[in-house]
């Protein structure tokens, strides 16, 4: 079964710097979609980025962009220029061959201003 | 396009009672799934639906039942509830096929308190 793993469960960041979130998963499948949602304290759960494993380029959003390492089945996201809105949970997912879309506990970001 | 509505957003039932919550999705979208999260298990998958029929199912007890109705619009219910189900309750759509599909969109939630 699919696992996704966030080891970092609170990070902080200064206001205009860089920060990266991990996230390792598990699978046995080679083709696949991996997520990041951010959680806002408003409670409402936005889509940040994805990323599809066959492609090898790195998706970039804006200040957002992902590493992903197939081989090492890691997805890392990294935020740049980091800015007090982007305090949140953060989440990585992984959706399934069966369209079930597994997510990681989450890691809790704050930003300093 | 209108979001994904939950209602009611806030609901405080005892122990012993049963609680439906309520989805509605973006226009369009045929499947919803639903989430607990909670401080100590995070983000728990409960189940998914998508054009009427329970396609994935997460591991909880039998009190969480869902249906989806012809137009999409989920509920869920649990039945005899117990202090461990609060939790906020979150639900999202999307188109249901496809990686592009599949991107989920969630709802604001329903925080559930059992006294």
């Amino acid at each position: 079964a699919q696992t996704v793993t966030q080891s970092q469960p609170e990070m902080s960041v200064q206001e205009a710097e860089t920060v990266t979130l991990s996230c390792t998963y598990d699978t046995s499948e080679s083709d696949y979609y991996l997520f990041w949602y951010k959680q806002p304290p408003s409670r409402q759960m936005i889509l940040v980025i994805r990323q599809e494993a066959y492609k090898q380029q790195n998706a970039t959003e804006n200040r957002f962009s992902v590493n992903f390492q197939k081989a090492a089945k890691s997805f890392s996201l990294k935020i740049s220029d980091s800015q007090l809105g982007d305090a949140a949970m953060y989440f990585c997912a992984y959706l399934t061959s069966y369209d079930k879309v597994i997510f990681g506990p989450g890691t809790s970001l704050s930003v300093i201003p | 396009k209108a979001g994904v509505t939950q209602t009611p957003r806030y609901l405080i039932k005892t122990r012993g009672q049963q609680v439906t919550l309520s989805c509605s999705p973006i226009s369009g979208h045929r499947s919803v799934s639903w989430y607990q999260q909670t401080p100590g298990q995070g983000l728990q998958f409960l189940f998914e639906y998508f054009s009427e029929t329970q396609r994935n199912k997460g591991n909880f007890p039998g009190r969480f039942s869902g249906r989806q109705f012809s137009n999409s619009r989920s509920e869920m219910n649990v039945s005899t509830l117990e202090l461990g189900d609060s939790a906020l309750y979150l639900c999202a759509s999307s188109f249901g096929m496809g990686a592009v599909g599949n991107i989920q969109y969630f709802g604001a939630g329903t925080r559930l308190s059992v006294l």
